[in-house]
Formats: C-alpha cells, sequence, structure tokens
C-alpha cells in the first residue's frame, strides 16, 4: 500500500522568497513516481513536477524544483522566487509503477495550502 | 478533444435521487480515473479503467456508486440514492496507458446533496 503524508500546516512567504512544501511518501513498491500539483481558488487541478524513483537528477521545471531524498522518503517541492499567483492548494502525489507498464492509480496527499504575501 | 470534459459542471439534487457524472477524456488516453473531494480536503480515489482491463474499483465508497467507461472513452459515474455526505465535488482525470504518465484533470463535477 502507498501513503502519501504532507502534515505542514498553511504556510506563508512573502514574494520573491523561495519556500519548500513537505512531502513524504510510504511504499513497498521499489519503482514509483512521485507527482506534485497545484489547484488554486479556482479548482482546476495543475502538473507541476515529476520525480521517477530511478531518476539520478532531482526534477526541475521553471521556478519549481523537487528535493528528492530517496533513504528518507521525502519529496519536497521548491517554489522559487514566489509569485502571488502561486498562492494555492499543493498536492503530492505517487503512484507505484508496474514492470508491464500499466498505469496505476494516483495516491495524494492532503495538500498544503501556500499563501504569497505581498 | 483538448482537455478533459466533464458534466455537468455543477448539480444540486434531492436525497435520495440518482445522479450521473459525465467524463470525456482527452483523445487517446487509455487510462480514466475518478477522484472525489470533499471541502478542502484532498483527492479521494474512486475508480480506475485502463485499456480492456477490468476496472481498479477498490475506492468506491458504498455500493450506491458505480461507473462505467463505454467504448474505452466516455465515462459515467453514477451514485444512487445520493446522501448528504456524497456533496462533494467529482474530479476526472485521464492519462496515456504507458510509463509514469501525468493525469491531466478536469474542472470537476459539483455535487450538492441538499
Amino acid at each position: 500500500a502507498q501513503k502519501i503524508t504532507q502534515t505542514q500546516p498553511g504556510m506563508f512567504v512573502q514574494e520573491k522568497e523561495a519556500v519548500t512544501l513537505d512531502c513524504t511518501y510510504d511504499t513497498s513498491d521499489p519503482s514509483y513516481g512521485l507527482f506534485w500539483y497545484k489547484q488554486p481558488s479556482s479548482g482546476e487541478m495543475i502538473f507541476l513536477i515529476y520525480q521517477g524513483s530511478y531518476d539520478q537528477q532531482n526534477a526541475t521545471e521553471g521556478r519549481y524544483s523537487l528535493n528528492f531524498q530517496k533513504a528518507r522518503k521525502s519529496a519536497n517541492l521548491v517554489i522559487s522566487a514566489s509569485q502571488l499567483g502561486d498562492s494555492a492548494m499543493y498536492f503530492c502525489a505517487m503512484r507505484e509503477l508496474i514492470r508491464a507498464g500499466a498505469n496505476s492509480k494516483l495516491t495524494f496527499g492532503k495538500g498544503i495550502t501556500l499563501s504569497v504575501r505581498p | 478533444g483538448a482537455g478533459v470534459s466533464q458534466s455537468p459542471s455543477n448539480k444540486v439534487t434531492e436525497k435520495g435521487k440518482d445522479v450521473e457524472l459525465r467524463c470525456d477524456p482527452i483523445s487517446g488516453h487509455t487510462a480514466l480515473y475518478w477522484y472525489r473531494q470533499s471541502l478542502g480536503q484532498g483527492l479521494e480515489f474512486l475508480i480506475y479503467f485502463q485499456g480492456n482491463s477490468a476496472p481498479d474499483k477498490s475506492g468506491l465508497p458504498s455500493d450506491r456508486f458505480s461507473a462505467e467507461r463505454t467504448g474505452g472513452s466516455v465515462s459515467t459515474l453514477t451514485i444512487q440514492r445520493t446522501q448528504q455526505e456524497d456533496s462533494a465535488v467529482y474530479l476526472c482525470a485521464s492519462s496515456l496507458g504507458v510509463g509514469a504518465n501525468v493525469l491531466t484533470f478536469g474542472a470537476g463535477s459539483r455535487l450538492t446533496v441538499l
């Protein structure tokens, strides 16, 4: 069984500063993928970044980077140079990868609310 | 289509009525997922379809919930004898059925049971 834990209370960051959103996970599968999604107040789920368990380097996508520490089972999202539009709920999610290549369900954490202050 | 399309966007119903929620995935996406999100909460997995394989129904909360996917494309989530605790946003997502692919979500169907 897979489990995602996001325990931070609401996070606040000053505009233009960096912020780290924590995510820990638990799985017995040696092969898995980690995802971060953003959900603004409008409700849509926006994909941000993906990290595979066997990827040698931490994933980066523009201002988003993933601090992947496999031994600690953590996959923290780092947002650099925060913008007002970054205010949203952020969800960490995990999928165990079946060797045959078929998808499996994506398990989400409870999310973290980020507020960016001007 | 260009994105995942869900209808209706909003549904208000009376307790005890049946409702149907529709999802039209991205063309070519073989995997389709239904999630439920209660107010201010995370996403709760309901059901997952992958190609012609038997669906993973492990997240359906009761036998009042069912879903089907016809022709490997459009999916309908049916809730029978709705209860007030069924009130939530129902999100549909689709992805390519190969490897670790990103789920693309629809805008959701907000269900309110009075």
